[in-house]
């Protein structure tokens, strides 16, 4: 059984650019969130996709979205970035959104805004 | 409301026990979760505890819930240098599995 991958792990674009963050959901998982961790902070939910459809949003504007793939695996693409987009990024996966208790992650994207 | 307060620095001995305490606010969480983040890694889940449980046990983690006060401690016992890190506490909001994450508290753990 595979745990939860996540490319590139490092990625440092300038302010204004497009990023696009991948994201593999544990083996038989079929449900994704993403999360922003600023340094510092604790990790901030952006939203959360299931069976390919959007299934909850935090408090992050529509520049940030999501895609859901026949095989659960996901995208966070991140358009216009800005400076304070900088942060690790962090998806979890997790076995159907109603039962959504045990969330594992993966070891996150670090990017750089310059 | 949603928040999840944590003290930010806990230093202990080896050899001795850890609290890491944690408050929420919101009454309606389903569970509350306890993960652990090394320097530069993901997030690894510990342990969790359903709402309507006052304690869980495994192996040196120790989870006390008071539902009552929204108090929520990880005790870990015998604690090992390679338990230093920073730990998380959060809560399952209702609404489509979203955590809500405390800032986290840093354990140091001196020989």
């Amino acid at each position: 059984e595979t745990g939860v991958t996540q490319s590139p792990t490092h990625l440092i674009k300038t302010r204004g650019q497009q990023v696009t963050l991948r994201c593999s959901s544990q083996s038989g998982h079929n449900t994704v969130s993403w999360y922003q961790q600023a340094l510092g902070q604790g990790p901030q939910f952006i939203f959360q996709y299931y069976r390919e459809e959007e299934n909850g949003r935090g408090n992050f504007p529509p520049r940030f979205s999501g895609l859901q793939f026949p095989n659960y695996s996901s995208e966070l693409n991140v358009n216009a970035l800005e400076l304070d987009d900088s942060a690790l990024y962090l998806c979890a996966s997790s076995l159907g959104h109603r039962s959504t208790y045990e969330q594992y992650f993966g070891p996150g994207t670090r990017l750089t805004v310059t | 409301g949603e928040d999840v307060e944590q003290s930010l620095f806990l230093s202990v001995r080896e050899g001795d026990s850890s609290v890491i305490n944690c408050t929420y606010t919101d009454s309606s969480s389903t569970y509350l979760y306890w993960y652990k983040q090394e320097p530069g890694a993901g997030l690894q889940l510990l342990t969790y505890i359903f709402s309507n449980m006052d304690m869980k046990q495994d192996q040196r983690l120790t989870v006390l819930l008071n539902k009552k006060d929204k108090h929520l401690s990880l005790r870990i016992a015998d604690t090992q240098t390679g338990d230093s890190a920073i730990y998380f506490c959060a809560e399952m909001h209702n609404q489509g599995g979203k955590l809500i994450f405390g800032q986290g508290t840093e354990l140091s753990v001196k020989p």
